[in-house]
């Protein structure tokens, strides 16, 4: 039973276009969600985080929104870039937990 | 910088042989984990442990063992390792007080 899913395993956008990367979730007592990115080869870079107190977290290109009615959470990347092309997963974890379920992830390509 | 180090970045065993994957971390901090990354399944969290000698069972715990004697280095352990143990493995380690976890390079595991 997968409770964090990324429906879409692969995406692609044309440079300097906003990328949409979606999850969703099962649990409704996850409080806490990441989002991590990976190369190939590395393991996977932490790219931003959000708290389920908040709905929008910001940094710099890349927004997190989350949407708990919903169940929901996505990762925009604005304007996206190249060197943006890897695979992202959204994790998820309930408090009180160290231990995050992670999603299945979604391969970005940004074209040229 | 946060450092994690995996002993191996790949790494050939026959079905039947003890495998040891080693992991160490040079920021202090308390919690260590081991994932394995599968097409299609994502990271999937095998071992945590978030002090010296305690560790938990993630979610696919069956045929691994950990240790944990020092609280820089974290070690998976593959009594008799078998061919559905062929994958990419995935340390991480997060402090106390943080919800970002470190990856190291991850291990490619084959096992013949």
């Amino acid at each position: 039973d997968q409770q964090v899913k990324q429906n879409s395993p692969s995406l692609s956008v044309q440079e300097g276009r906003i990328s949409i990367l979606n999850c969703d979730y099962t649990n409704s007592m996850f409080d806490y969600f990441l989002w991590y990115k990976k190369y190939p080869a590395e393991g996977p870079t932490f790219l931003i985080s959000i708290s389920s107190i908040k709905d929008k977290n910001e940094d710099g290109r890349f927004t997190v929104f989350l949407n708990k009615s919903a169940k929901h959470l996505s990762l925009h990347i604005v304007p996206s870039q190249p060197g943006d092309s890897a695979v992202y997963f959204c994790a998820a974890r309930g408090s009180g937990t160290y231990k995050y379920i992670f999603g299945t992830g979604t391969r970005l390509k940004v074209l040229a | 910088d946060v450092k994690v180090t995996q002993s191996s970045r790949y790494l050939v065993k026959r079905t039947g042989e003890k495998v040891f994957l080693e992991c160490v971390q040079d920021m202090d901090h308390e919690n260590m984990f081991w994932y394995r990354q599968d097409p299609g399944l994502g990271l999937r969290l095998i071992y945590f442990s978030y002090d010296v000698k305690m560790k938990e069972k993630g979610d696919i715990p069956e045929g691994y063992s950990v240790s944990r004697e020092k609280k820089e280095r974290f070690s998976l352990i593959l009594e008799s390792a078998s061919t559905n143990q062929t994958s990419m493995y995935l340390c991480a380690s997060q402090g106390a007080l943080t919800d970002t976890q470190y990856f190291g390079p991850g291990t490619r595991l084959t096992v013949l």
